[in-house]
């Protein structure tokens, strides 16, 4: 069935410093593709997403490109901020669910 | 606009008790989630519900949970008799149309369900 491995965390980065965080998928067809945030005691939200392959999703700062051959859609950030502390979820659509990662806590040290 | 909306914020329960959680979608959404996310884990479908359908109970843990939902708005997951293994924050979340479409879901704030 379709799945979403995403790395472990926490990830634990100092402040200006470069983010990657891993997702993989496995799925059937052409599922679309979301980064969700969950700020510390706030509610999830979208981050961004993309729909098809190749298309690069991105908002404040974060970016992430859907790779096909790779099966992948790995969120990046060229200079954290202490205020990007929180857990991120991977996640893809499977029918009319969403399929997630296990999120992964980021910590930024100032 | 008003988002999406859960109540209790918090409810802490004896075992072996009944809960009632509730959940307001944003107006006009056709779609509706419920997710459980225990502590240190990912979030596990429960239910969804699109407009007039029959809802899609497939990720209910067992037959102790249940949902409906009214009028196409409101909806309530109800839990029988929960156990301790109950315990987590439940989610809700609605989107105006299903997730293959693209459309994002809008998640509430959750309800934290503590079960003694």
């Amino acid at each position: 069935g379709n799945s979403v491995t995403q790395m472990e965390g926490p990830v634990t980065l100092s402040e200006e410093a470069f983010l990657t965080i891993n997702c993989t998928y496995t799925a059937t067809g052409y599922p679309s593709l979301f980064w969700y945030v969950q700020y510390p005691g706030e509610g999830l939200q979208l981050l961004l997403k993309a729909t098809k392959a190749d298309d690069k999703g991105s908002n404040k700062g974060f970016e992430a490109t859907y790779r096909k051959e790779t099966t992948s859609f790995h969120l990046e950030k060229g200079s954290v901020q202490v205020s990007d502390s929180a857990v991120y979820f991977c996640a893809l659509d499977s029918n009319y669910q969403l399929i997630w990662g296990a999120g992964t806590k980021l910590i930024i040290k100032p | 606009g008003a988002g999406v909306s859960q109540s209790p914020s918090n409810k802490v329960t004896e075992k072996g008790k009944d809960v009632e959680l509730r959940c307001d979608p944003i107006s006009g959404h056709t779609a509706l989630y419920w997710y459980r996310q225990s502590l240190g884990q990912g979030l596990e479908f429960l239910i969804y519900f699109q407009g007039n359908s029959a809802p899609d109970k497939s990720g209910l843990p067992s037959d102790r949970f249940s949902a409906e939902r009214t009028g196409g708005s409101v909806s309530t997951l109800t839990i029988q008799r929960t156990q301790q293994e109950d315990s987590a924050v439940y989610l809700c979340a609605s989107s105006p149309l299903q997730t293959t479409l693209g459309y994002e879901q809008y998640f509430g704030p959750g309800t934290r369900l503590t079960v003694t």
